[in-house]
């Protein structure tokens, strides 16, 4: 099946720095891809939907010039969260939808998480 | 508001026995209803799915019953093993799964030896 692969698995930062978050479907092209983020014992929560070659379009609640999100090709997309607060300690997970103009499954992968711990 | 309720939220079922999750969703306009596993600190992998074209999907040990008019789907993991411990979630989208995923809130099944 398709892979999706995010790096890195496991992060720590200092409050106040910036951290970025590679996704990449290593096997396919991937118009769309899905940031979540997901709080212990808990479901994910969709922050944003990235889109190949323009603007991501945020979930509402979710700050866009604190979770930048840069979908520069088909198969690469990014996170950086910027001046990150303790509060910002999370598993943040990608997803890719197999497909691009036509041919779109609707299955979409995931990736397998970063953990991002800000002291 | 919660667009899909799962439940129970935790499960604790004996190796062999039959796990079932139930999902029920309000937004009539979804028309994809994949179960996600998830285990500790991984992301979810897709289990299997069904639109609401058929009332039941199988493969393998998993079964998805669908109840359109109910507008309840249910996760049937027959023959429980141990290494099925997860949290289980479902979801539900539009447009043939196109649009953006609604998650249930998870069910962490524990399946004892």
């Amino acid at each position: 099946g398709a892979v999706v692969s995010q790096h890195p698995s496991r992060v720590i930062c200092k409050s106040g720095t910036s951290v970025k978050i590679e996704c990449r479907s290593l096997d396919f092209q991937a118009t769309t891809m899905f940031w979540y983020r997901q709080f212990p014992k808990q479901s994910l929560m969709l922050m944003a939907t990235s889109n190949e070659g323009s603007k991501a379009t945020y979930e509402q609640g979710v700050e866009k010039d604190k979770f930048l999100i840069n979908h520069a090709s088909l198969t690469l997309s990014t996170l950086t969260v910027t001046s990150a607060h303790p509060e910002d300690s999370s598993f943040y997970i990608c997803s890719a939808r197999e497909g691009g103009l036509a041919g779109n499954t609707g299955e979409l992968f995931f990736g397998e998480g970063s953990r991002l711990t800000v002291l | 508001q919660q667009q899909v309720k799962q439940s129970p939220q935790s499960l604790i079922v004996q190796k062999g026995g039959i796990s079932i999750i139930n999902c029920a969703y309000e937004n009539t306009a979804f028309d994809y209803f994949p179960w996600y596993q998830q285990f500790p600190g991984k992301g979810p992998a897709l289990l299997i799915a069904i639109r609401p074209d058929v009332s039941e999907k199988k493969e393998g040990r998993f079964t998805i019953s669908f109840n359109k008019s109910a507008k309840q789907f249910s996760l049937h993991i027959m023959d429980s093993q141990p290494g099925d411990s997860a949290t289980y979630f479902c979801a539900a989208s539009m447009r043939s799964g196109s649009e953006k995923l609604v998650f249930g809130k998870g069910t962490k099944l524990t399946v004892n030896p």
